[in-house]
């Protein structure tokens, strides 16, 4: 069974930090693995998606990138702002989403 | 982009009545629907995967008659909860997957229970 973890599970930085969330897995037949932002009491928004065949991708000021060999992907966050205060969530998928742990983050102004 | 809706968005109910919530695909049509609900501050966690025209299979530990999910048409999948307890109380959230393309899966809004 697929296991998904992501350290740390909380995160409290100074704005203007660049940062960097972890996401580790167990089973590298992944078909892809996506990253989402979930602010308090609300869904899930979709940041970046890694095709399985992809080592990384860039949206912005996000970067993300996966390796499959080792069972770890990243999120990179550069010159973090208080809006980006949420709780960051990996999923992998196969026929079906595994989604880590999360990651609450804190910028503080 | 594609966009799935969720009805409604939050919903308070007295223990031992039953709630509905929609799944709903706005601009494509969804084979596959996927339920999730999370505790607060926990990661989501799957229920169950829908299936249009047929019955939904559920993770283990979820339980059938409780949680059931109907997927009547390629847009709208529900899932109602019966006989509501408070342990019920979470955030449930709607995926779905669309006919033709990739794995993606889109996101509902999510729908909060909060059974008293």
């Amino acid at each position: 069974k697929q296991e998904v973890t992501q350290i740390p599970a909380a995160l409290s930085v100074p704005e203007g930090e660049n940062l960097v969330l972890n996401c580790s897995f167990t089973d590298s037949a992944i078909y892809n693995l996506q990253w989402f932002r979930q602010d308090p009491g609300k869904g899930l928004t979709s940041l970046l998606l890694i095709q399985s065949s992809q080592r990384e991708q860039t949206s912005g000021r996000l970067n993300a990138s996966l390796d499959k060999s080792s069972g770890r992907s990243t999120l990179y966050i550069a010159a973090s702002q208080p809006g980006d205060s949420a709780t960051y969530l990996c999923a992998l998928t196969g026929n079906q989403f595994y989604f880590g742990t999360g990651t609450s983050l804190t910028v503080i102004p | 982009g594609a966009v799935v809706s969720q009805h409604p968005s939050w919903v308070i109910c007295k223990s031992g009545t039953s709630v509905k919530i929609e799944c709903r695909s706005l601009d494509f049509q969804a084979t596959t629907m996927f339920w999730y609900r999370q505790f607060p501050k926990q990661s989501l966690m799957l229920m169950a995967t829908s299936n249009e025209g047929s019955k939904a299979t559920y993770e283990q530990g979820v339980e059938k008659d409780k949680f059931l999910i109907n997927h009547a048409s390629l847009t709208l999948s529900t899932l109602t909860v019966t006989s509501a307890h408070p342990e019920d109380s979470s955030f449930y959230i709607c995926s779905a997957r669309e006919v033709m393309g990739t794995d993606t899966q889109y996101f509902g809004p999510g729908t909060r229970l909060t059974v008293l």
